[in-house]
């Protein structure tokens, strides 16, 4: 059981760089979600998906692009990296459904320098 | 817009005592879940326990139960019988029923169990 995959665990980007965060998930779950976690804080919603085709805006989404071809990858795009990008990104999924918990990957840590 | 606060930034108990989180939230829903969540040192997120606000009864998950208080718009988290393994930050969240149910986080509390 795979569950929700996400790569690289690390990264460190020099400002103005660009990179693409992965996340797959094998658990056939129509919504998938992007949260960053500053430090000492909790997460922020940067976008989510509903189903393969499906995207909308979270709570922090300026500076992020996502894309959602299938229902398994939900990648996120950071097309001009900036130090306040520096941050821990988690990636989620759950069941369509009342009462279904998000299952989260473990995380990357990307430092923007 | 909803919000979750946790006024407790750390707390710190001894082994084998009871600890008690505390959640607030503000939403003007009527039907919603709340979550508490634990992130361990290596960063993964593990749901704890979770609760239905239409239901009455309080949730446990074995050492852990749940203080609902849906006028007051309160959650708090008891851990009884702390083990070393309980440290880690807490993190209360709310969900809408509605739509993509989008999670919203508080700030976390970060617990120490000290032997």
């Amino acid at each position: 059981n795979a569950g929700v995959t996400q790569t690289p665990k690390f990264r460190i980007l020099k400002i103005g760089q660009s990179m693409t965060l992965q996340c797959t998930q094998d658990m056939n779950h129509n919504y998938m979600y992007w949260y960053r976690q500053d430090p000492g804080m909790g997460l922020k919603l940067i976008y989510y998906s509903v189903g393969a085709g499906i995207t909308d805006k979270g709570e922090v989404p300026n500076g992020y692009n996502v894309s959602r071809s299938t229902t398994e990858d939900f990648p996120l795009r950071l097309e001009l990296a900036a130090p306040s990008q520096t941050s821990v990104y988690f990636c989620a999924s759950r069941y369509q459904g009342l009462n279904q918990p998000q299952h989260f990957g473990d995380g990357t840590r990307l430092s923007i320098l | 817009a909803q919000t979750v606060t946790q006024s407790q930034p750390e707390m710190s108990v001894q082994e084998a005592e009871t600890v008690t989180l505390s959640c607030t939230y503000d939403t003007s829903e009527s039907n919603y879940y709340l979550f508490w969540y634990k992130q361990p040192p290596s960063r993964q997120m593990i749901l704890v326990i979770r609760q239905e606000a239409y239901k009455q009864q309080n949730a446990t998950e074995n050492r852990f139960s749940v203080n609902f208080q849906k006028a007051a718009k309160s959650f708090s988290l008891k851990i009884s019988d702390s083990q070393l393994g309980d440290t880690a930050m807490y993190f209360c969240a709310f969900v809408r029923i509605q739509g993509a149910q989008k999670l919203v986080f508080g700030q976390g509390t970060r617990l120490t169990i000290n032997p």
